[in-house]
C-alpha cells in the first residue's frame, strides 16, 4: 500500500514549456487535491476532483488544468510554465465521509523550478 | 470562500515548555479541524484533528481545543522537545467538506 505517489521529484523548466505532474493514490479515496506551497503562505489549493470525471478551481487555479479520468489519478497541467509557478506543489487525497471529513493524506510533493 | 488566520508565524520555546499556536476561521459551516506537522523538505502529517461536535481532544503531550461561537481553535504542545520543531498548519474543511484550507503555517523552534 503505497499511499499516494508523485511523480517527477523534481523538475526544471525553462518560461513557456509545458509539463504534467502526475498523482496516483491505491486506498480508493474519491476525493483528490492539488496544492502548492510557497514560503510563508502555507499551502494553497489549486484544482481538486470529488470522483472521476470531475474537477473544480480552487484559490489559485489560474495558468493550471487538471484531469481525473481515472479514479486513482489526477493529473495537474502546466501549458506554458511561469517563474511564479516555481514552487512545492503536493497532491493529497481523501475518501468521501457521509457526516464529519476525514483527513487529507498527502504525496511527497514536486519541487518545480521555472527559469 | 473561507479563510484561516494562524498566529504566531514563528514560536521559539525552551525544550520542557509548552507552546500555543492559534487559528480563526471564517465560514461557520466549517466542521473538521486538522493540524499537520511539516519537517523540512518532508509533506504535511496529520498530527490531531477535532471535529465541531467536541470542545477538546488530547493526544499524549498534544491537545486541540475548538471554540465554535468565537470560531478559534488551538494547538497546544506540552514538555516540548528538540524533536518538536517544524511548521504546523492549522485547516478548516468548508464547501460543504470538499475543500480544506490551511492557515499560513507556525515554524516553531525547541531550544536546548
Amino acid at each position: 500500500n503505497a499511499g499516494v505517489t508523485q511523480t517527477p521529484k523534481f523538475r526544471v523548466l525553462k518560461t513557456g514549456q509545458s509539463m504534467t505532474l502526475l498523482c496516483a493514490q491505491d486506498m480508493n479515496h474519491e476525493y483528490m487535491y492539488w496544492y502548492r506551497q510557497d514560503p510563508g503562505m502555507g499551502l494553497r489549493l489549486i484544482h481538486y476532483s470529488v470522483g472521476e470525471g470531475t474537477t473544480a478551481k480552487g484559490e489559485v487555479p489560474d495558468g493550471y488544468n487538471v484531469s481525473r479520468l481515472k479514479k486513482q489519478n489526477f493529473l495537474l497541467g502546466l501549458e506554458s510554465a511561469a517563474p511564479s509557478q516555481t514552487s512545492v506543489y503536493f497532491c493529497a487525497s481523501k475518501r468521501r465521509e457521509s457526516s464529519y471529513n476525514s483527513p487529507l493524506h498527502f504525496g511527497n510533493g514536486t519541487r518545480l523550478t521555472v527559469t | 470562500g473561507e479563510n484561516v488566520e494562524q498566529h504566531p508565524s514563528t514560536l521559539s520555546v525552551q525544550e520542557g515548555d509548552s507552546a500555543v499556536i492559534k487559528c480563526t476561521y471564517s465560514d461557520s459551516a466549517s466542521n473538521y479541524f486538522p493540524w499537520y506537522k511539516q519537517e523540512l523538505g518532508k509533506r504535511p502529517q496529520l498530527i490531531i484533528d477535532i471535529r465541531s461536535n467536541v470542545g477538546e481532544k488530547k493526544d499524549q503531550r498534544i491537545a486541540v481545543t475548538l471554540n465554535k461561537t468565537a470560531k478559534h481553535f488551538s494547538l497546544h504542545i506540552t514538555e516540548t522537545q528538540p524533536e518538536d520543531s517544524a511548521v504546523y498548519f492549522c485547516a478548516a474543511f468548508t464547501g460543504g467538506g470538499n475543500k480544506l484550507t490551511f492557515g499560513t503555517g507556525t515554524q516553531l523552534k525547541v531550544e536546548l
